[in-house]
């Protein structure tokens, strides 16, 4: 069974560039996390779909951020423009109905961005 | 709010060293409490979790008791391997908040020979 799928691993725009990043999660789980570590620091939600629909999206810096998970499989996080301290790395992650279950979170490798 | 304090890395070890690292949580109520480890290159896995209080979490000669008294979940392994070289990442999460995860700043183990 495949796992959770990140693409691009590795971007690299220039400050006020639009970048797409996008995850694959794990095929039937209908949560979805959106996470980011900034260089050296914790890792920081961002936000929560369940299936297509936003649950919670608290952690969500600005409204330069936008997710979408249209159908309720794979899920999209755009940022438009670009800023310099966005840059870090952006996880995924993906977990199964139910209570128990989503206790335990499957993540990916993780999209490292870089603002220059 | 929740958060989660673990200790300052980088841990450098010789193998077949005992490892402790620290991790303490503030949070209401009874969270689950996780130990993540991210190896070089990969992802974040799961690397052993306790859902309530005096659990104690096991995985790959790793262990962490979740101590209610001393808000605190510490890692150990007894005889570490140069394999076992890796960012590990303390994290809760609270039931009934979509189960979104509070990590801590992550810990990176180093481990020669």
């Amino acid at each position: 069974e495949a796992g959770v799928t990140q693409f691009p691993s590795h971007s690299v725009i220039e400050k006020g560039q639009t970048v797409t990043l996008r995850c694959d999660p794990i095929s039937g789980h209908d949560n979805l996390y959106w996470y980011r570590r900034v260089m050296g620091k914790e890792i920081k939600f961002l936000l929560h779909f369940v299936k297509e629909s936003k649950q919670d999206e608290s952690g969500m810096p600005n409204n330069r951020f936008l997710a979408e998970r249209t159908g309720g499989t794979y899920s999209t996080l755009k940022v438009q423009p670009a800023e310099l301290e966005d840059s870090g790395v952006y996880f995924c992650a993906s977990s199964q109905a139910g209570a128990r279950a989503k206790n335990i979170q499957y993540f990916g490798a993780g999209t490292r961005l870089s603002v220059l | 709010g929740n958060s989660v304090t673990q200790m300052e890395g980088p841990v450098t070890l010789s193998e077949e060293a005992f490892l402790t690292i620290n991790c303490t949580y503030t949070a209401t109520g009874y969270p689950s409490l996780f130990w993540y480890v991210q190896y070089p290159g990969e992802g974040l896995q799961l690397l052993l979790k306790a859902t309530k209080a005096d659990d104690k979490g096991s995985n790959k000669g790793f262990e962490a008791t979740y101590r209610k008294e001393t808000t605190s979940f510490h890692l150990e392994k007894g005889s570490v391997q140069v394999s076992d070289s890796a960012v590990y990442f303390c994290a809760l999460s609270k039931t009934g908040g979509g189960n979104k995860l509070t990590f801590g700043t992550g810990t990176q183990l180093k481990v020669e020979l």
